[in-house]
């Protein structure tokens, strides 16, 4: 069975950091895009940030530019997301969401992590 | 940026009907158009992509329909286990954008 899980949120002082994990099984996960996902409390889905299967091409949303670095460690099955300087408004649930192939909708979807900034 | 908007926010309706629920690009997305289902608690779940193709295990009285910049999710008689929020999300163009959200209510 596929599957993703999420791990490593919490609460976070603003302007600390925390760095999410996400691991993968039941498919082959150095072929597939790799993607997060976030949703703040009663609100939508927000796209935060993409990584190609080769590690070639990485994608930020302008929210998180430059404070947000997404990685992968294909040998690990292992997705990233390494948040610096948080701010109240990155308060959310992050998913982590697998690609479909050759594309970049999501076909697969962990229960999400809470990251709650405050002080 | 692409923007998406998703009419109504709220849907009413009783099961057995049909609902229909619909979505907007500021900018043609080809048929790049992806529909997602959220149940309260749950993470979302792959309904449509590709505009109107049915991901795998998806019941035919999902539909999707659409190009461009108009496109369309049917439920053709809504089930008790259909109530929940419906998003859409372009995958045409980057960054990646999701509509505001449907709820599906009864």
């Amino acid at each position: 069975e596929m599957q993703l899980a999420e791990s490593g949120g919490g609460l976070v002082n603003p302007g600390g950091s925390l760095r999410l994990s996400c691991a993968a099984s039941g498919f082959p996960f150095s072929s597939y895009n790799m993607n997060w996902v976030r949703q703040a409390p009663g609100k939508g889905l927000e796209w935060v940030s993409s990584i190609r299967a080769g590690n070639n091409y990485i994608l930020y949303a302008d929210s998180v530019k430059g404070r947000f670095t997404i990685s992968r460690d294909n040998t690990k099955n292992s997705l990233f997301l390494q948040m610096n300087n948080l701010r109240a408004g990155d308060t959310a649930v992050y998913f982590c969401a697998k690609a479909a192939a050759d594309s970049w909708f999501f076909d697969l979807w962990g229960r999400g992590t809470l990251v709650t900034v405050s002080s | 940026e692409i923007v998406m908007t998703q009419s109504p926010a709220t849907l009413s309706v009783s099961p057995g009907e049909r609902a229909t629920l619909s979505c907007r690009a500021s900018q043609s997305v080809t048929s790049d158009l992806a529909w997602y289902q959220q149940k309260p608690g749950q993470s979302p779940s792959l309904l449509i992509y590709r505009a109107s193709t049915r991901a795998t295990g998806i019941p035919a009285r999902f539909s999707g329909s659409g190009s461009g910049t108009e496109f369309t999710l049917t439920i053709s008689s809504l089930q008790s286990e259909d109530f929940a929020v419906y998003y859409c999300q372009q995958h045409n163009n980057w960054p990646l954008t999701f509509g505001q959200g449907t709820n599906v209510e009864i």
